[in-house]
């Protein structure tokens, strides 16, 4: 079974730009989540989305939006960007909305100039 | 969520067990122990969890103490594919899937 994929892998974005990063989850995994990661820091929660709801939200400006599709794959939007947004973004997935194991994809690198 | 404390680094020598200790002292009856792990530049990956018994998967064995205010992620036989930052996190098991990573540990296993 494939795991979580993302996509793309690398992405280069000047300020004011906007960006949509897309995530796959495993087959059957219905919860979608998202994280932020400054280097040399942890990452931090950006979105849950659940049965294509949003089911919670991190200390993100309005900016930063997501949606999730029929199919339970993601796109994760950040509008207007700034330098402060470049970072890794990470997609987890799980089977349930409260379940405890997540299973990362490997990660979009965004930079912006 | 209750808040943890670890120490940034750690060595230990291939083939040797690690011991990554994590305090959560404020830690509450319903709230769950985890440990995640990121290799360089991969997404973090799931280890293991417990509530208050030690546990022990195919990965790593979690010891919690009987106050539940401290836990030690053990990895019996370090390699050095076992490189990384380990994160221990707090939360409660009903709560929607956010995680709230610290700086974890980075663990570095010398040959």
């Amino acid at each position: 079974d494939a795991g979580v994929t993302q996509s793309p892998t690398h992405l280069i974005k000047t300020r004011g730009q906007h960006v949509t990063l897309r995530c796959s989850p495993i087959s059957g995994h219905k919860s979608v989540s998202w994280y932020q990661q400054v280097l040399g820091q942890g990452p931090q929660f950006i979105f849950q989305y659940y049965e294509k709801e949003e089911r919670g939200r991190g200390n993100f400006p309005d900016r930063f939006s997501a949606r999730q599709f029929p199919n339970y794959s993601s796109e994760l939007n950040v509008n207007a960007l700034l330098l402060g947004d470049s970072a890794l973004y990470l997609c987890a997935s799980s089977f349930r909305q409260e379940h405890n194991e997540q299973f990362f994809g490997p990660g979009t690198r965004l930079t912006v100039l | 969520d209750a808040k943890t404390t670890q120490p940034t680094s750690m060595d230990c020598a291939e083939g040797r067990a690690a011991n990554l200790p994590c305090n959560h002292s404020t830690i509450s009856g319903n709230e769950y122990v985890y440990w995640y792990r990121q290799i360089h530049s991969q997404g973090p990956q799931y280890i293991i969890h417990g509530l208050k018994n030690n546990e022990t998967n195919e990965m790593a064995s979690l010891i919690i103490t009987e106050d539940r205010k401290s836990s030690t992620l053990i990895l019996p036989h370090a390699t050095l594919r076992d490189t990384a930052v380990y994160y221990c996190i707090v939360r409660v098991s009903s709560n929607t899937g956010k995680l709230i990573f610290g700086q974890g540990t980075t663990l570095q296993v010398k040959p």
